[in-house]
């Protein structure tokens, strides 16, 4: 079945720098667009960044543009995410999502947890 | 700013019918945006429940059904049952690789 298992959390200090990982098993990894979607403690869902099934493409919400970068290594099933300049604010459960049909979420991780303190 | 709006609480009695919407602040919400729905339980990720507008995901009851309605983005549950209290999500694909998600809706079923 479709895994998605995200890694690399933690608490950081504001203006440091963490990478988080999604490792994906049970598909064909290099067929799929991946994105990460964020949820601050108690709040909504946010749409975080995206990178087509062959890294071609990449999209990034305003609030962390020129900050993070996601990349991914077909060869090894992994998406990554480096978070840089960590804003309190970028506090939240980091999900990895498989991009399915007509552009939804299909498949989702359980998610890793990213603190940042000031 | 893009803003997709979604009514933030919503109560249904058990086996009664409630319909969340899903309305963007730029103009109406049409099949072109590719309105997708999700379900979350405290503590547990997202489920995805509905996308293209109106198709269930698979294992996805029927009691679950999507569509346009007006110039929203709407989800339907027919026979609430009490594990349907949870939050619910539409997002909206606005195209060139950004996708915005509403706020969300505590649905209450009591």
């Amino acid at each position: 079945q479709v895994q998605l298992v995200e890694s690399g959390g933690g608490v950081v200090q504001s203006g440091r720098s963490l990478r988080l990982y999604c490792a994906a098993s049970g598909f064909t990894f290099s067929n799929y667009g991946i994105l990460w979607v964020r949820q601050a403690p108690g709040k909504g869902l946010e749409w975080v960044a995206v990178i087509w099934y062959d890294g071609s493409n990449k999209y990034y919400a305003d609030s962390v543009k020129g900050r993070f970068t996601i990349s991914r290594d077909n060869s090894k099933n992994t998406l990554y995410l480096q978070m840089n300049s960590l804003r309190v604010e970028d506090t939240a459960l980091y999900y990895c999502v498989r991009l399915g049909s007509s552009w939804a979420i299909d498949h989702w991780g359980q998610g890793t947890l990213v603190t940042v303190s000031s | 700013q893009t803003v997709v709006t979604q009514e933030p609480s919503f109560s249904v009695s058990p086996g009664g019918t409630v319909t969340l919407t899903c309305d963007l602040s730029s103009g109406s919400v049409s099949t072109s945006y590719y309105p997708s729905w999700y379900q979350q339980t405290p503590g547990q990720a997202p489920r995805t429940l509905i996308y293209n507008t109106n198709t269930r995901s698979s294992g996805v009851p029927d009691r679950f059904s999507g569509s346009i309605l007006g110039n929203r983005a709407a989800l339907t549950i027919t026979g609430a049952q009490a594990d349907d209290e949870s939050d619910y999500y539409c997002v909206l694909y606005m195209g060139s690789g950004v996708w915005v998600f509403g706020g969300g809706t505590k649905l209450t079923v009591l």
